[in-house]
């Protein structure tokens, strides 16, 4: 009964790979997110998507590519991986609840490239 | 847009002792106000929120304040035990456009 889940926990590849993340809530949430999360543990987010539509994108190299193929997946693809893309992956998602949206996120993907 | 500071970034407190700590953020029109706990190799947990139209918000040993005039506020953590030894965050929000602050790593020490 996993609320928000991603695939996988860990993923390690060298730098020039293409990879994916894949993301699914089961909470019958509209909207959904990916944040970054560096090593000093500070969460930037990077897009957020409402019912398949982008709404939100940070200034993140267009190497990163989210795609919602419906409203309770976002996956996120990378490609031509550099060591910088290093970090954790969180995927979250939202609702909106007397007039907010409570936000809530997966376990992370940890992601190292070398 | 959005910017949220936080501190302290690391706290350390004695078992049964108290926990304080504070944030502020430069959008007024900020309307969210969540808190979120991490525990090591997990994904961010909400704990606790506050609307703007509160003051205050108490959840058994966890509470937050919210003084929307100076656009700070706080988690206070009372009794705290070793299992709220985790990295805190605190977070502002528009319409789901969520800003978060840079972390307090709180240690509860037996």
């Amino acid at each position: 009964d996993t609320a928000v889940s991603q695939t996988p926990k860990y993923l390690v590849t060298q730098m020039g790979n293409d990879k994916s993340i894949k993301c699914e809530q089961n909470l019958g949430h509209d909207t959904m997110y990916w944040y970054k999360q560096d090593s000093k543990k500070f969460l930037k987010i990077m897009f957020s998507y409402n019912n398949k539509e982008l709404i939100i994108n940070e200034t993140v190299p267009n190497r990163f590519s989210p795609k919602s193929p419906d409203k309770a997946h976002l996956n996120l693809h990378i490609n031509s991986l550099e060591l910088g893309d290093s970090a954790v992956y969180f995927c979250a998602s939202s609702h909106l609840y007397r007039g907010v949206y409570e936000q809530y996120f997966g376990p992370g993907t940890r992601l190292t490239v070398t | 847009g959005e910017n949220v500071e936080q501190h302290p970034s690391t706290l350390s407190v004695q078992e049964g002792d108290s926990a304080v700590i504070k944030c502020t953020y430069s959008d007024s029109a900020s309307n969210y106000f969540p808190w979120y706990k991490q525990e090591l190799g997990k994904g961010p947990q909400l704990i606790i929120d506050i609307r703007s139209n509160v003051g205050e918000k108490k959840d058994q040993r966890i509470a937050v304040t919210l003084n929307k005039t100076a656009k700070h506020f706080s988690l206070h953590i009372t009794e705290t035990q070793p299992e709220d030894s985790a990295v805190y965050f605190c977070a502002a929000s528009i319409r789901g456009d969520m800003r978060f602050g840079a972390g307090t790593r709180l240690t509860v020490k037996p």
